[in-house]
């Protein structure tokens, strides 16, 4: 029963356009969502978080939204650069799980020259 | 302090042998899990301590598998007679409660 789920495995974007990654969780409880990049034998690097009381967040070139109702969150990633090319991960947490992370699969994004 | 520290970074061993990885977290912080990556899913939870308590260790988590953080500074996680498809990347993290979670850059074990 997966809680967070990222259905795209992949998404390739030409460089300078928007990359738009989605991630759904059904757990109504959770309160606290996060974005994370990953690069080949590293580990996850936290790349931007929002918390349930907002429904958008902004840092730089990275902006997290999120939709309660819908129980929907995406990160969007504008202008999309060659270094952009990771895996991400949406995670989430709510006190009832301890504040553990509980993860989504990723989305490999290809950013094309 | 540079963040959280994973030795080794690879580990290839044969099956049935007992490896250990080791976890140097951020100084500050006191809650420390342990995640294993396989290729196309997200990280999975095994066990955190908070200090030096283990508070909870994931089903995943066999009989095999050994976690301990003795003097809630760095944590060590030991796999006895290893199987195949103990390979995975192993994922360290630290985190003060309710904060956000640093991770190290892993261990890769290759279980031949």
């Amino acid at each position: 029963d997966q809680q967070v789920k990222q259905n795209s495995p992949s998404l390739s974007v030409q460089e300078g356009r928007i990359s738009i990654l989605n991630c759904d969780y059904t757990n109504s409880m959770f309160d606290y969502f996060l974005w994370y990049k990953k690069y080949p034998a590293e580990g996850p690097t936290f790349l931007i978080s929002i918390s349930s009381i907002k429904d958008k967040n902004e840092d730089g070139r990275f902006t997290v939204f999120l939709n309660k109702s819908a129980k929907h969150l995406s990160l969007h990633i504008v202008p999309s650069q060659p270094g952009d090319s990771a895996v991400y991960f949406c995670a989430a947490s709510g006190e009832d799980s301890n504040y553990q992370l509980i993860w989504g699969a990723g989305t490999k994004l290809i950013i094309k020259p | 302090d540079t963040g959280v520290s994973q030795d080794p970074r690879h580990k290839i061993t044969k099956r049935g042998q007992n490896v250990t990885f080791r976890c140097d977290p951020i100084s500050e912080h006191n809650r420390l899990y342990w995640y294993r990556q396989t290729l196309g899913q997200g990280p999975e939870f095994l066990t955190y301590f908070q200090n030096e308590a283990q508070l909870e260790k994931s089903r995943l988590l066999s009989d095999r598998f050994s976690a301990e953080r003795p003097k809630g500074s760095f944590s060590t996680l030991e796999i006895q007679r290893t199987e195949q498809g103990d390979s995975a990347m192993y994922l360290c993290a630290s985190s003060l409660i309710s904060a956000g979670y640093t991770f190290g850059s892993g261990t890769r074990l290759t279980v031949v």
